[in-house]
């Protein structure tokens, strides 16, 4: 069946880079596309960006100066990289697939603190 | 951007009552409308998608609408387990956005 798993640091600080990774099974990477979506500690949900089958990439503009999303197709892993990370920064980060967005990973928590 | 406008942004009903919440589009985006319900501490769960169509294992007390630009997601014979956060979304065009979310607390 389809899963997704996000992994990656609890705790970053101020100014660094954030490196996270997605790793998917039940599916091809290059048969689906994977988006990332974060949310700030009791807000809504945000679309972050995405890589498709293709591998190309979108990204939310008010990010896409700070974000980096690639993948490696051997390991069915995504990646999302976003670098002078501020406290606003501070989210649960899902990783989603499917057109709808049926999938979703189980999410993880980021913190953005010195 | 596409805004969507969810509403409530809250609401409080009573077990086996009828509750309906709404999004409303900034433009035409045809049926790439999906809801989701989202509970403490979990990932969403799709419920319904191309606005009308209910996702796999999903009770059919969950049913979706269209309206124009106007979006209705319907909950018939509310239960216990349908109280959390709801979220809709469209998929029409990029970025994919979504709306600022409905609580639902049962009474």
């Amino acid at each position: 069946q389809v899963q997704l798993k996000e992994s990656g640091p609890g705790l970053v600080q101020p100014s660094q880079t954030l490196s996270l990774t997605c790793t998917v099974s039940g599916f091809s990477l290059t048969s689906n596309s994977v988006h990332w979506v974060r949310q700030p500690p009791g807000k809504g949900l945000e679309w972050v960006g995405a890589i498709w089958s293709g591998g190309s990439t979108d990204y939310n503009s008010a990010l896409k100066s700070r974000l980096s999303i690639s993948r490696d197709t051997s390991k069915s892993q995504v990646f999302l990289k976003m670098n002078s990370l501020q406290t606003e920064d501070t989210a649960i980060y899902f990783c989603t697939s499917g057109w709808d967005f049926d999938y979703w990973g189980q999410g993880v928590m980021v913190t953005v603190s010195s | 951007d596409i805004q969507m406008t969810q509403s409530p942004a809250s609401l409080s009903a009573s077990p086996e009552e009828i509750v309906t919440i709404t999004c409303q589009a900034s433009q035409d985006i045809g049926n790439w409308l999906a809801w989701y319900q989202q509970k403490p501490g979990k990932s969403p769960q799709l419920l319904i998608y191309s606005a009308t169509s209910l996702a796999d294992g999903i009770p059919s007390r969950f049913s979706g609408s269209r309206s124009g630009t106007q979006y209705s997601l319907k909950i018939s014979r509310l239960q216990v387990e349908d109280t959390g956060i709801y979220y809709c979304l469209q998929r029409y065009s990029n970025p994919p956005t979504f709306g600022g979310g409905t609580k639902l607390e049962l009474k």
